[in-house]
């Protein structure tokens, strides 16, 4: 059913690891974004890309770091992990105004 | 900030009652959007509602924006136990391609 896909769905790691979160949308969208959710609930952007080659920090500082060489898919990446970056990570796309699809979600535990 | 916020946080009500929860922001907007999230999932777009439209249906859904009050509610009717889940609204601000989330409410149904 879903037109967004991001893995891994659960991920624990150890603390210094680095990863990569991996999304891709088959719909064509231009615009795609990065969301933190914490365990109150509130959604933190922390990166957001226009179209291909272009990518801006969010609302929220991250350490992260995302790319986006192709339109379908924008990772995002920890070079060194922290039990502060314990969250779900929700990547997302959206066409135009209209609104946003969202991913299942990872959610990422550094031990 | 332009975050929104949602009222209540919490709300618990039995199954066939109707559930009503309320949103604000602070800024004008383009259009107005409501989310659902069931535990651990990402968001699912539930309906969209412009600046210039006052109530917007769908199914058992009913949205109602006041702009003069910078406010919205989300009314599920004759609600169900699937309903279980949180909801959160957004906004979209002129001039900003990125949705403001709100800070969600906890619904649960009662069976």
């Amino acid at each position: 059913e879903a037109d967004i896909y991001q893995t891994p769905r659960y991920l624990v790691i150890g603390t210094g690891k680095k990863i990569t979160l991996e999304c891709s949308q088959t719909m064509g969208h231009d615009k795609m974004y990065w969301y933190q959710q914490d365990p109150g609930m509130e959604l933190h952007l922390i990166h957001y890309s226009y179209g291909v080659n272009s990518t801006e920090k969010g609302d929220l500082s991250s350490e992260s770091t995302v790319s986006r060489i192709r339109t379908e898919h924008f990772p995002l990446t920890l070079e060194s992990a922290r039990p502060s970056h314990t969250s779900q990570y929700l990547c997302a796309s959206r066409k135009g105004k209209y609104g946003y699809t969202f991913g299942s979600g990872t959610r990422l535990t550094v031990v | 900030s332009q975050q929104g916020e949602e009222d209540p946080q919490a709300l618990s009500i039995q199954e066939g009652e109707n559930a009503t929860m309320n949103c604000s922001y602070k800024t004008s907007i383009n259009n107005l959007q409501w989310y659902r999230q069931n535990s651990g999932r990402g968001l699912v777009h539930l309906i969209l509602i412009r600046s210039n439209e006052r109530e917007k249906h769908s199914g058992r859904l009913r949205v109602t924006l006041d702009t003069s009050k910078k406010s919205s509610s989300l009314l599920i009717t004759a609600s169900r136990a699937a309903d279980t889940a949180s909801y959160f609204c957004a906004t979209d601000h002129f001039g900003n391609e990125k949705l403001t989330f709100g800070t969600g409410t906890r619904l649960t149904i009662i069976p």
